[in-house]
């Protein structure tokens, strides 16, 4: 167990809805990174942030949002669904800013089925 | 372009065999990250390596920063050892703003 936690683990959707990913980091961690993981393009990043604020973003498509709140847990909101986007969701956090350049700590992921 | 390639992709072996898999890269890195994800889709960091080599039990990785190459090495090979292993990056330069660029991966089964 990591002591990351995400919610809901599997969001069955259809298509052009919009739906919310959740995300609590461990205790301590200030910083949270969202990944998306699909068959086709493996784990790519999509957006970090520390303490509330973004601090990189990846490949995330403009329909996706996301937010750090000031208890640190985040939230990953995906809109206007389309088919491509389903995949694993996974949450990952860290107790700096350092982005690579230090241990992340994975969550179980969200897994999104777009019909 | 900033690219990170494993070999092989899929690997199959008797338990107790030596395994070994390999990350090579194309540019710059700072930092380079063996991951272990489970069937069941869970995702474990196993190493963080700038330099030289990591050991964590039956778990060994190297890297060569000159020829741009790390493996990541298993003894004694053990069936609970069968997941998918993910080398990451952190470019130098690029690559989303000094966060991870991700293999594809490489699928270990290890038979009984």
């Amino acid at each position: 167990d990591s002591g990351v936690t995400q919610t809901p683990k599997h969001l069955i959707t259809a298509t052009g809805q919009r739906v919310t990913l959740r995300c609590s980091p461990r205790s301590g961690d200030l910083s949270v990174y969202w990944y998306q993981q699909s068959l086709d393009q493996g784990l790519q990043f999509l957006i970090q942030y520390y303490n509330g604020e973004e601090r990189a973003k990846g490949n995330i498509l403009e329909r996706f949002s996301a937010q750090q709140f000031p208890d640190l847990h985040s939230e990953l909101n995906l809109s206007s669904l389309e088919l491509g986007v389903s995949a694993l969701y996974f949450c990952a956090s860290s107790p700096g800013l350092a982005g690579g350049f230090g241990t992340q700590y994975f969550g179980p992921g969200t897994r999104l089925l777009v019909l | 372009k900033n690219e990170v390639e494993q070999s092989p992709q899929n690997l199959t072996a008797q338990e107790g065999e030596f395994i070994t898999i390999n990350c090579s890269y194309s540019v710059g890195i700072s930092a380079l990250h063996w991951l272990q994800q489970h069937p069941g889709g869970g995702i474990v960091s196993l190493f963080m390596l700038s330099s030289g080599k990591k050991k964590h039990g039956r778990l060994i990785a190297t890297i060569n920063i000159q020829e741009k190459h790390s493996s990541l090495h298993i003894t004694a090979s053990h069936p609970r050892d069968s997941a998918v292993y993910i080398c990451a990056v952190r470019f130098i330069l690029g690559g989303s703003q000094g966060n991870l660029i991700f293999g594809k991966g490489t699928k270990l089964s290890v038979k009984p």
